[in-house]
C-alpha cells in the first residue's frame, strides 16, 4: 500500500536553531495532516494541507505541500524547548475495504539541546 | 483534553492472558480508530470502526478484536498475550470515515505483558 517516507527519524538541535522534517511519497497525495506528540502524551492534530503548493504558518511553524503533492515538511523557526516531541505527518491510503484510510509516517523526535 | 477517554489507563498483566481496552469518542463523532505505538516507534494503525461497522483493518494480529457498540464506544479485544503487546495503546476519533478529518487521540492505555 501507499506509504509516506518521513526523514529524519530524530534530530537533536541547539535551542534557537532551526528545525525541518519532510514527509515523501512515491505517489500524489490527497492531503497531509501533521501530528505533534509531546514526551508521555498523546498525537494532537496540527494542520492539514489539501492544494498543490500549499503553505500554511502557525506562528514558528511552516508548514508545506510540494508542487506535485508527492511531499511534504514542517519548518520550525527558532526552536524552544515547548517543541520538543514526535512530529508525525499523516496521508490517505486506500484500506483493504477499498475506501480511504489516513496513514501515519515514522515520525521525527525531536530534542532541544538548551 | 481532547475530549476522548481510554480506560484503564495502565494495565500489567501475563503472558497468555487477554484483556479488554476501552474507547469513548468524543461527543458527536462517528469513527474510532485503534492504534499501537511500541517504545520508540511510529503510530501502528489496527482497525478503524465507522458507526458501528469495521471501516480499515491495519495489521492487526488475529489475536486481536475489536468492536463498536451502539453508543458508539468501542472495546480492543486482546488474547494470549506475547511480551511482544507491551505497548501504548491509543484510541482516536473523528467525526467521518474519511482521511480528511483530524483525529482526536485519547491519552492511551500502557499494556505491560510480564
Amino acid at each position: 500500500g501507499q506509504q509516506v517516507m518521513q526523514i529524519p527519524q530524530y534530530q537533536h538541535v541547539q535551542e534557537g536553531e532551526d528545525f525541518t522534517t519532510y514527509c515523501n511519497s512515491s505517489t500524489t497525495l490527497s492531503n497531509i495532516q501533521w501530528y505533534k506528540q509531546r514526551p508521555g502524551g498523546h498525537p494532537v492534530f496540527l494542520i492539514q494541507l489539501v492544494k498543490s503548493g500549499e503553505v500554511k504558518k502557525q506562528k514558528r511553524l511552516t508548514f508545506q505541500f510540494g508542487e506535485a503533492k508527492k511531499n511534504s515538511s514542517l519548518h520550525i523557526t527558532a526552536t524552544q524547548t515547548t517543541d520538543v516531541g514526535t512530529y508525525f505527518c499523516a496521508s490517505e491510503a486506500i484500506s483493504n475495504f477499498g475506501n480511504e484510510k489516513l496513514t501515519f509516517g515514522t515520525g521525527t523526535r525531536l530534542t532541544i539541546i538548551p | 483534553d481532547s475530549g476522548v477517554t481510554q480506560t484503564p489507563k495502565h494495565l500489567i498483566t501475563a503472558t497468555g492472558q487477554r484483556v479488554t481496552l476501552r474507547c469513548s469518542p468524543r461527543s458527536g463523532d462517528l469513527s474510532v480508530y485503534w492504534y499501537q505505538q511500541s517504545l520508540d516507534q511510529g503510530l501502528q494503525f489496527l482497525i478503524q470502526y465507522y458507526n458501528g461497522e469495521e471501516r480499515a483493518k491495519g495489521n492487526i494480529l488475529e489475536r486481536f478484536s475489536a468492536q463498536q457498540f451502539p453508543d458508539l464506544h468501542s472495546e480492543l479485544n486482546l488474547s494470549s498475550l506475547e511480551l511482544g503487546d507491551s505497548a501504548l495503546y491509543f484510541c482516536a476519533s473523528s467525526y467521518t470515515s474519511g482521511s480528511y478529518d483530524e483525529q482526536f487521540f485519547g491519552p492511551g492505555t500502557r499494556l505491560t505483558v510480564l
